[in-house]
């Protein structure tokens, strides 16, 4: 049980494309789901937390308007990256919560972005 | 089909004991693993790796033991204090080394008790 998809797994665009990856929830209903980046030695950045029916918060340093989020359902998270650059290139990776102390948390398989 | 297990949602502990977490992986390929602590609120923050070139690797009071041939990992804590309470999730890196991509385990739990 609680499983994390995320689709793409890899996507290759040009510089000014934009891409979006779709986070989801398969055996369960995320009351919120959070965007990571990893950056080198696999330290892990959170981008924003997303609550369905709610715009998402962003953490400091993330612009809201490159990385659109959707929360469309208790299921279903979008992130797009808008007017991709080379240095956005990176591995997203999502995890959504079923519980409000959002102590638990399921992760996706990540997707790989290479920007050309 | 989950490819990293952490089979124990949760572990207590006492203070001063040890804590134990466990971790199995299925993919043979992996050939780097990490630990990451989650406080609540928070994202997940790295605490300590190991390559499959070694079976241990050694932080302070944490440890990390690989056996490869059962695929299996663990992080030791000790002396496990109130402050080691958090979630703690094992990763594995997909064949790449160091900058490959991540896969999580479900996470374990940990309170420490004063």
């Amino acid at each position: 049980g609680a499983v994390v998809s995320q689709h793409p797994s890899r996507v290759i665009c040009k510089s000014g494309t934009s891409v979006k990856i779709e986070c989801r929830s398969l055996d369960f209903q995320a009351t919120t789901m959070f965007w990571y980046r990893q950056f080198p030695k696999q330290s892990l950045m959170l981008m924003a937390t997303s609550n369905e029916g709610s715009k998402a918060t962003y953490e400091q340093g993330v612009e809201k308007d490159k990385f659109l989020i959707n929360h469309a359902s208790l299921t279903l998270s979008t992130l797009t990256v808008t007017s991709a650059h080379p240095e956005d290139s990176s591995f997203y990776i999502c995890s959504a919560s079923l519980t409000v102390d959002q102590e638990t948390q399921y992760f996706g398989p990540g997707t790989r972005l290479l920007v050309l | 089909d989950q490819q990293v297990k952490q089979n124990s949602p949760s572990l207590s502990v006492q203070e001063g004991r040890i804590s134990i977490l466990n971790c199995d992986y299925t993919n043979s390929m992996f050939d780097y693993f990490l630990w990451y602590k989650k406080y609540p609120a928070e994202g997940p923050t790295f605490l300590i790796s190991i390559s499959s070139i070694k079976d241990k690797n050694e932080d302070g009071r944490f440890t990390v033991f690989l056996n490869k041939s059962a695929k299996h990992l663990s992080l030791h804590i000790v002396p496990s204090q109130p402050g080691d309470s958090a979630v703690y999730f094992c990763a594995a890196s997909d064949g790449a080394g160091s900058q490959g991509n991540l896969i999580f385990g479900k996470g374990t739990k940990l309170s420490v008790k004063p």
